[in-house]
């Protein structure tokens, strides 16, 4: 079983729509959760981030830990033309030593949201 | 206030040669860290410097190295390369000492023919 999980889609969406995004994770030790936005020939962007359980919203976005699940989730609502992009669940850290951490990523859900 | 800067944007290489990547942090961050994306693999870890040393190395073969000056720029080379090693290479950075999240930059888009 592969640390985090996510559905590659691709997902396509009409204009309006509510959008919801998930990844699943087997390591109970993860408590920061974050959500990158990643457009076409471009690095990831940062969205949203969550420590530990919860939600959180911004604008139209929602972020969601399910940590007894080990389930993560974003919301987009009204969905938008400019919403069309890969997004990347990440979560961690997973401390190496030296003060040293790293985030594992999801492989991403490519979504469009058609006019 | 700038981003992460890599250069170049594009590479073609040839099986065999070798390449160097280079990365500029944002002004004030010290740790680079570098991700190889294939859309196979999603998004693999490489290593991370920290300070001008490499704090955290991921399971990838000693062809895969990197170094970080006093600066805090980085760059990778990747020696001898395979034709699996076409993937977009992104640097992010961050502030360092536990700080969570990075700010990635646009990548190196390298294609080996």
């Amino acid at each position: 079983q592969k640390e985090v999980e996510q559905d590659p889609g691709p997902l396509s969406v009409p204009e309006g729509a509510i959008v919801s995004l998930n990844c699943t994770y087997s390591n109970s030790a993860f408590q920061y959760f974050m959500w990158y936005r990643q457009y076409s020939r471009k690095g990831p962007e940062l969205l949203m981030y969550t420590y530990s359980s919860g939600n959180k919203e911004d604008g139209r976005f929602t972020a969601q830990v399910d940590k007894s699940s080990k389930y993560i989730s974003l919301f987009i609502r009204d969905s938008q033309p400019s919403d069309s992009a890969t997004y990347l669940c990440a979560m961690g850290p997973i401390y190496s030593g030296a003060g040293s951490y790293q985030l594992t990523f999801g492989k991403g859900t490519k979504l469009s949201v058609i006019p | 206030k700038a981003g992460v800067t890599q250069t170049p944007r594009y590479l073609i290489k040839t099986r065999g040669q070798q390449v160097t990547l280079s990365c500029s942090p944002i002004s004030g961050h010290r740790s680079v860290s570098w991700y190889q994306q294939t859309p196979g693999q999603g998004l693999q870890f490489l290593f991370e410097y920290f300070s001008e040393t490499q704090r955290n190395k991921g399971n990838f073969p000693g062809r895969f190295s990197g170094r970080q000056f006093s600066n805090s720029r980085s760059e990778m080379n990747v020696s001898t390369l395979e034709l699996g090693d076409s993937a977009l290479y992104l640097c992010a950075s961050s502030p360092g000492q536990g700080a969570v999240g990075y700010t990635f930059g646009s990548g190196t888009r390298l294609t080996v023919v």
